[in-house]
């Protein structure tokens, strides 16, 4: 069955420092998401994209984060400058124009000290 | 969107079956409600959806009543396995770019031996 997968699993970093998390999505996928959740907390939505570009944002997603499609396979979300607080497991999720049924990744846990 | 109130937690034994209710009083006419379980560090996974009425897949069933205030996933003979976060959703389902999902605390299920 086609499945959702991220690199790294997890991700420590220094706080100040840039990180870029990758996902690939279900290969006729056309509807990417990436979403957080800080331990113990609810999954937060931040972005979606489709069509090559961002088709809704939350407050979350600032202008420290920026998300690319950058070949038929990938989509990454980078964080410029990491602050403690992004500390979470990032999920990435797609879906297909079909079903509003969406597939999440396994995540990424990223750690700022 | 609508709000939905589940309980924050609830125990059971394996062998038994598990209603797990949430109530979604501002329900619009043309949104769907939608289940979601989540293991520890991983990403959500869908369980079943459903507009009305039952629902029933390989997993779960969805009881849905006439006036789609409340719904009730149910968990047949529930095992060890299943100890893991329910989320109750409900929206419309969309045909375009959008589609983020907005979850809430979800229900904390623990099954014990």
């Amino acid at each position: 069955e086609p499945e959702v997968t991220q690199t790294p699993s997890h991700q420590v970093t220094q706080m100040g420092q840039e990180v870029i998390l990758r996902c690939v999505p279900i290969s006729n996928h056309l509807y990417f998401y990436w979403y957080r959740q800080i331990l113990g907390q609810k999954v937060e939505f931040l972005v979606s994209f489709y069509n090559n570009e961002i088709s809704e944002k939350s407050e979350i997603f600032d202008d420290q984060f920026s998300v690319e499609r950058p070949d038929g396979s990938n989509f990454t979300l980078k964080i410029r400058s990491t602050k403690l607080e992004d500390s979470a497991m990032y999920f990435c999720a797609s879906r297909a124009d079909t079903t509003d049924t969406q597939y999440f990744g396994p995540g990424t846990r990223l750690t700022v000290l | 969107l609508a709000k939905t109130t589940q309980p924050i937690s609830m125990d059971s034994y394996e062998g038994q079956e598990v209603n797990i209710t949430c109530s979604h009083n501002n329900i619009a006419t043309n949104d769907y409600i939608t289940w979601y379980q989540q293991f520890p560090s991983q990403g959500p996974r869908f369980i079943i959806q459903g507009y009305k009425t039952k629902v029933t897949n390989e997993v779960a069933s969805l009881f849905i009543p006439a006036d789609r205030k409340s719904s009730t996933l149910s968990l047949p003979r529930v095992s060890l396995s299943d100890t893991a976060v329910y989320y109750c959703l409900v929206g419309a389902l969309y045909g375009g770019s959008q589609g983020n999902l907005i979850f809430g605390k979800g229900t904390k299920l623990s099954v014990k031996p």
